[in-house]
């Protein structure tokens, strides 16, 4: 079954303190990995696209990697309005464009 | 330019009401997806239109629900009758994207409870 977990459930970082966001997945073949960012109240904003291990994306303070088993989004010295839930998405081969499978997400907290 | 918008934002009925639920995408997108967070799971996909056409409808849970894309423009997704487990966030996304690609943006979804 085509499942993605994502690690830690909670983060609380302080102001320029860098980490990692996990998202493991095990899927029959993947077509792309997607992450996003929700803030409270809010629908998922989309940040970036991998399609391939190996493949990194970048964005400000983000940054995002891929292997064959699982996707990190890396948190470079983090600022207070980085705080939101960051969800990470699937898309199986075989499956429509808008059939993901998402994470749970991982809530983070940066603190000043 | 005006985003995804869902109206209403929330939502309280009885058990066995009717709910109709709305989505106006961005202008011009002809991909229009529905999605549904239950309280403590994950954010799971319910049906994808193209223009007013069902291009994937698999994630529907059951014939209580029902989607409709009339004219390609706005969407409506209704709940008759509405039962306890049907409360949660659901989240409507469109896109003008080539196929393959991720829904990129998002409503800020419409929090329905059922009592």
């Amino acid at each position: 079954e085509d499942q993605v977990t994502q690690s830690p459930e909670a983060l609380r970082l302080q102001e320029g303190e860098s980490s990692s966001l996990n998202c493991s997945y095990t899927v029959s073949g993947l077509r792309g990995l997607f992450w996003y960012r929700q803030d409270p109240g809010k629908g998922p904003e989309f940040l970036f696209t991998l399609y391939s291990a190996g493949e990194e994306k970048e964005k400000e303070r983000l940054k995002a990697t891929l292997t064959k088993k699982e996707s990190f989004l890396h948190i470079t010295a983090p600022k207070p309005e980085d705080s939101a839930t960051y969800l990470c998405a699937v898309q199986p081969w075989g499956g429509s464009q808008g059939n993901l499978i998402f994470g749970k997400g991982t809530k983070l907290s940066v603190k000043p | 330019e005006a985003g995804v918008t869902q109206f209403p934002s929330h939502s309280v009925i009885e058990k066995g009401q009717t709910v109709t639920l709305r989505c106006d995408p961005i202008s011009g997108h002809d991909n229009l997806y529905w999605y549904r967070r239950v309280m403590g799971k994950e954010i799971k996909f319910l049906l994808h239109f193209v223009k007013e056409s069902k291009q994937d409808e698999s994630g529907m849970p059951n014939n209580r629900f029902l989607a409709e894309r009339t004219g390609g423009t706005y969407s409506t997704l209704k709940v008759q009758p509405a039962e306890l487990e049907d409360s949660g966030v659901y989240f409507c996304a469109s896109s003008q994207d080539a196929a393959g690609t991720p829904p990129r943006f998002f409503g800020p979804g419409t929090r329905l409870t059922v009592l």
